[in-house]
């Protein structure tokens, strides 16, 4: 069973949408990441939710508001998509101090 | 405001070259340190870490990595690389008693059969 598990994959659609990424673990951790990697494959920090409890809140646009219904759980929504948002959207999750565990990434496309 | 620096942006080795790839970081306090890889089309993987105890840590694949405390570095070394090691290798800084983790920039890693 995959531990950390991203849907969609893939996700095309046009400028001015609103979509939803879905994430969940089944490996108990208490605390799930969103992370942005852009074309450059550079890695930022999104948001960090610690027991449905959001902690980390990067300068990130309110365009794009996370929501955890339970610990195992952590969405994305992103409302208004624009040509800069597309990039592959990598969820985790972590023990606490440990390694993060990856989903193997949504790939956003806006056209 | 902390910060991860890969000085290595392009890295390309052909097979059994020695690897060193840098990783220096920006933080005064007490930091988890970790190098993650991540091949074509895969996602993050964990290489190694380091939290405390012998600066030299072993990861997988013949990985190795040495903290300087003086140098805030953490730098990722093979003995001689192979064709499969071509990857995206990057460098963590997990901030102790936060849950924040901070990436390099990433190294792009290319080895020549």
């Amino acid at each position: 069973d995959t531990a950390v598990s991203q849907t969609p994959k893939y996700l095309v659609t046009q400028m001015g949408n609103d979509k939803s990424i879905k994430c969940e673990q089944n490996l108990g951790h208490d605390t799930m990441y969103w992370y942005k990697q852009d074309s450059k494959k550079f890695l930022k920090i999104m948001f960090s939710y610690n027991n449905k409890e959001l902690i980390i809140n990067e300068t990130v646009p309110n365009r794009f508001s996370p929501k955890s219904p339970d610990k195992a759980h952590l969405n994305l929504h992103i409302n208004s998509l624009e040509l800069g948002d597309s990039a592959v959207y990598f969820c985790a999750s972590s023990p606490y101090s440990e390694k993060l565990f990856f989903g193997s990434g949504t790939q956003l496309s806006v056209l | 405001a902390q910060s991860v620096s890969q000085h290595n942006h392009h890295v390309i080795l052909s097979e059994a070259a020695s690897l060193e790839l840098g990783c220096n970081y920006s933080y005064g306090g007490t930091v988890n340190l970790f190098w993650y890889v991540q091949y074509p089309g895969q996602h993050l993987q964990l290489l190694l870490k380091y939290f405390s105890g012998d600066p030299l840590v072993k990861g997988i694949k013949g990985f190795e990595a040495e903290f300087i405390k003086s140098k805030f570095s953490f730098n990722l070394r093979k003995p001689s690389v192979q064709w499969s090691d071509t990857a995206e290798y990057f460098c963590a800084v997990m901030l102790s008693g936060t849950y924040k983790y901070i990436f390099g920039t990433g190294t792009r890693l290319k080895v020549l059969a």
